[in-house]
């Protein structure tokens, strides 16, 4: 079955850097795009990024643009998120999510979230 | 403010069937496929019909999806306890090249 699994959540300080991962498992992770979507506490979900099977295009909200970096490693069979200069506005709790192809961008497995808290 | 417009929230009697609606615009609704999500209190979300009218394996026939121009409706008839729940509407939006969310609807089953 499908498992998808974030860490590298915790608290930083407003500035600093975060990496997160999700492991993918249960499926050929190499053949599916890949998501990450947030969600500030007592919020609505907001898209961050999003990155094609091979690697090779990335798309990013504007909120996070120029700050995170979405890569994967099919090898590892993980995808990670690299966020710098962290703000408060980026407190949430960060999901990993697959699109399979010919989805339509349709996020059909969701990890079980890890949290993210950017102290001032 | 989200991309997607959704009523902040709705509500229902078991039994009844309830329609939550997503607008959008021509680059995003007009021009690609409607997602929409189901969020349980306190879990990750689901996808719940994806391609505007297609279920996943397992998700019941009460929940539907229809999309015409730069709208979208979910439809959830028979409502039950259990779905009770944040919904999402979402796209990709092909101007702004990023997933758009609707901002949510908070369903009540009363």
């Amino acid at each position: 079955q499908v498992q998808l699994v974030e860490s590298g959540g915790g608290v930083v300080q407003s500035g600093r850097s975060l990496r997160l991962s999700c492991a993918a498992s249960g499926f050929t992770f190499s053949t599916y795009a890949m998501h990450w979507v947030r969600q500030a506490p007592g919020k609505g979900l907001e898209w961050v990024a999003f990155i094609w099977f091979d690697g090779i295009n990335k798309y990013y909200a504007d909120s996070v643009r120029g700050r995170f970096t979405i890569s994967r490693d099919n090898s590892k069979n993980t995808l990670y998120l690299q966020m710098n200069s962290l703000r408060a506005e980026d407190t949430a709790v960060y999901y990993c999510a697959t699109d399979p192809p010919s989805s339509g961008y349709a996020l059909d497995y969701w990890g079980q979230g890890t949290l993210v808290t950017v102290s001032s | 403010q989200s991309v997607l417009t959704q009523p902040p929230s709705a509500s229902g009697t078991p039994g009844q069937r309830v329609t939550i609606s997503c607008s959008g615009s021509n680059s995003n609704i007009g021009s690609n496929t409607v997602n929409w999500y189901q969020q349980l209190p306190g879990t990750a979300p689901k996808l719940l019909i994806y391609r505007n009218n297609q279920r996943p394996s397992g998700v019941p026939d009460r929940f539907s999806g229809s999309k015409s121009g730069t709208s979208a409706s979910l439809a959830i008839s028979g409502l039950q306890s259990e779905d009770e729940a944040d919904y999402y509407c979402a796209a990709w939006d092909a101007s702004l090249n990023v997933v758009v969310f609707g901002g949510g609807t908070k369903l009540t089953v009363l």
